[in-house]
């Protein structure tokens, strides 16, 4: 059984990088055809696609985040990773990773809250 | 970017009633070479990560409670519960997965009247 767990700080400055990372047991994140998400969720709001990362390390980026979204995998520890730049209090959430397979996103992570405050 | 819209915002039912939620789409979401309509369902209750309990529009998730069911094609879908129980109190949301950037419906919020 899959098991993905999110890392990374809690709190993060304006305008600094927010890095969060992804630890995957329980399977490879280079095998089988997997895309391995992030999803964040604002408090009391609904769920927005950042992005995701194809096992062959290819990704694919929500446009409205434009360039300061970067997702990217470790192999070598089995993790993926999130960096979203120059950040502003709208990006205080709830961030997500998870799995998909097949058009759809079976496996989530537990969340993690990262707030941008100075 | 195909944007999803979801009603009601909030719905009160009676344990052992039937709750039905509406998702409708800005395009279709049915694919043609394989005929699946590419729009998923998820259960999130509070402090929680959300869960899939629908996919293809209509295949319940291994797990899921037979009372879970959906239904709709093209651009209008629906989750229907057929008997709620207490334990179905959540927040529901629809997800398009035909494109790119996939989105999300604005939830509904399904409570015990």
């Amino acid at each position: 059984q899959v098991l993905l767990q999110e890392s990374g700080p809690g709190l993060v400055k304006p305008s600094q990088t927010l890095s969060l990372t992804c630890t995957v047991s329980g399977g490879s994140i280079t095998r089988g055809s997997y895309y391995w998400s992030w999803i964040r969720q604002p408090a009391g709001k609904g769920l927005e696609w950042i992005g995701r990362i194809y096992t062959s390390g290819s990704p694919n980026y929500n446009p409205s985040l434009g360039s300061r979204v970067t997702i990217s995998m470790d192999t070598s520890k089995n993790q993926f990773s999130l960096k979203l730049a120059s950040v502003t209090a709208a990006d205080t959430a709830v961030y997500y990773c998870a799995r998909d397979l097949d058009s759809r996103t079976g496996h989530w992570a537990q969340g993690t809250q990262v707030t941008v405050s100075s | 970017d195909i944007v999803m819209t979801q009603s009601p915002d909030s719905l009160p039912v009676s344990l052992g009633e039937r709750a039905t939620i509406n998702c409708k789409s800005s395009q279709s979401l049915l694919y043609n070479s394989d005929n699946k309509n590419y729009v998923n369902w998820y259960q999130q209750k509070p402090g929680q990560p959300p869960r899939l309990i629908i996919y293809w529009a209509s295949t319940r998730e291994s797990g899921v409670p037979d009372r879970f069911s959906g239904s709709g094609s093209g651009t209008d879908f629906t989750l229907t519960i057929s008997s709620l129980q207490a334990e179905d109190v959540a927040v529901y949301y629809c997800q398009q997965y035909y494109s790119t950037p996939l989105t999300f419906g604005g939830g509904t919020k399904v409570e015990i009247k």
